[in-house]
Parts: C-alpha cells; sequence; structure tokens
C-alpha cells in the first residue's frame, strides 16, 4: 500500500515549457487534490476532483489544469510554465471528509 | 468563502516549555478541523482532527487541541515540545459536506535543545 505517489520529485523547465505532474493513489478514495506551497502562504488549492469524472477550481486555477484519468489518477499541466509557478505541489486524496493523505511532493523550479 | 488564520508565524522556543499555537477559521456552517505537520523535507502529515464531540482531541506525540465553537478557533497545543517537534503545523478546515479543504498559512515552530 503506497499511499499517494508524485511524480517527479524534481523538475527544472525553462519559461515557456509545459509539463505533466502525475499523482496516483492506491486507497481507493473518491476525492483527489492539487496544492502548491510557497513560502508565507501555506497551501493553496489548485484543482480538487471531488469523485472520478469530475473536476473544479480551487483557490489558484490559473496557468493550470487537471485530468482525472481514473479513480487513482490525477494529472496536473503547465500548458506554459512561468517563473511564477516555481513551487512545491503537492497532490492529497481523501473518502468523504474524512483526513487528506498527501503525497511526497513534486519540486518544480521555472527559470 | 471560509478562511483560516495562523498568528503565529514562527514560534521558538526551548525543550520542555509549553507550546500554544493559534487557529481561526471563519465559516459559519459545520466543519471538519485537522492540524497537520510537516517535518523538514518531508509531506504533510496529519497530527489530529475533530469532526464531532468531545472538543478536547488528542493527537499523537502528546498534542492536543480544543474547539471551542463561540470563538471559531482550534488551538494547538503540547505541555513540554522537545527537539523533535521542530517542524512546520498548518491548521485546516473542511466545510461540512464539501469537500473544500483550506489551510492556514503556517507556523514555523524551531525547539532549541
Amino acid at each position: 500500500n503506497a499511499g499517494v505517489t508524485q511524480n517527479p520529485k524534481f523538475q527544472v523547465l525553462k519559461t515557456g515549457q509545459s509539463m505533466t505532474l502525475q499523482c496516483a493513489q492506491d486507497m481507493n478514495h473518491n476525492s483527489m487534490y492539487w496544492y502548491r506551497q510557497d513560502p508565507g502562504m501555506g497551501l493553496r488549492l489548485i484543482y480538487y476532483s471531488a469523485s472520478e469524472g469530475t473536476t473544479d477550481k480551487g483557490e489558484v486555477p490559473n496557468g493550470y489544469n487537471v485530468s482525472r484519468l481514473n479513480k487513482r489518477e490525477f494529472s496536473l499541466r503547465l500548458e506554459s510554465a512561468a517563473p511564477s509557478q516555481t513551487s512545491v505541489y503537492f497532490c492529497a486524496s481523501t473518502q468523504g471528509e474524512e483526513t487528506q493523505y498527501f503525497g511526497p511532493g513534486t519540486r518544480l523550479l521555472v527559470l | 468563502a471560509q478562511s483560516v488564520s495562523q498568528h503565529n508565524h514562527h514560534v521558538i522556543l526551548s525543550e520542555a516549555a509549553s507550546l500554544e499555537l493559534g487557529c481561526n477559521y471563519s465559516y459559519g456552517g459545520t466543519v471538519n478541523l485537522f492540524w497537520y505537520v510537516q517535518y523538514p523535507g518531508q509531506h504533510l502529515q496529519l497530527l489530529l482532527k475533530y469532526f464531532s464531540g468531545d472538543p478536547l482531541v488528542k493527537g499523537i506525540k502528546g498534542f492536543e487541541a480544543e474547539f471551542i465553537k463561540s470563538k471559531f478557533s482550534f488551538n494547538l497545543r503540547k505541555p513540554s515540545v522537545q527537539w523533535s517537534d521542530t517542524a512546520e503545523y498548518f491548521c485546516a478546515v473542511m466545510s461540512g459536506g464539501y469537500q473544500k479543504v483550506t489551510f492556514g498559512t503556517g507556523t514555523k515552530l524551531q525547539v532549541i535543545p
């Protein structure tokens, strides 16, 4: 039981490049989330998916897109990376109104 | 919209000192409340949670928190901190019946041996 896994762990991009952050959970959770963590700003919700086939915007969705590929996987895409998207990205999952389980994070640097 | 305030951004304590970290939220309905901890270089882990019932909840590693509905607060406490408690602590609110979670900005705790 791996919990929540994320790939890659580290990534460096040039401005304008695109990439997809992968997230998978093996706990059969319905809900999945993408957050970004920046110093002094805590965790801010980018997008979430309450169930397979649905996605909704969070606080800071601009510049991102998501895909809930199936119940296990929830990917985050940056179509044209900007330096302001330099951050640590965390994926999380939960079942109903229970505890969120977090992945190990992806550290992204956009030059 | 719900929001969460953590007033202490950086706390420095000596070992064995008592800890209290403040958390206030704004949401008029039913809420689920959480405290998460993030040790250096690691991801967030649950410390404790409150859904209903006894407003004083106990978590792992000797932490506890008290839900005071009238004050919209959920403060985290520990009677005697250890060096290993050095970490960043996040308060979070999940509004009842809706799975969107809002986090506070975090409090960095540094415990000096």
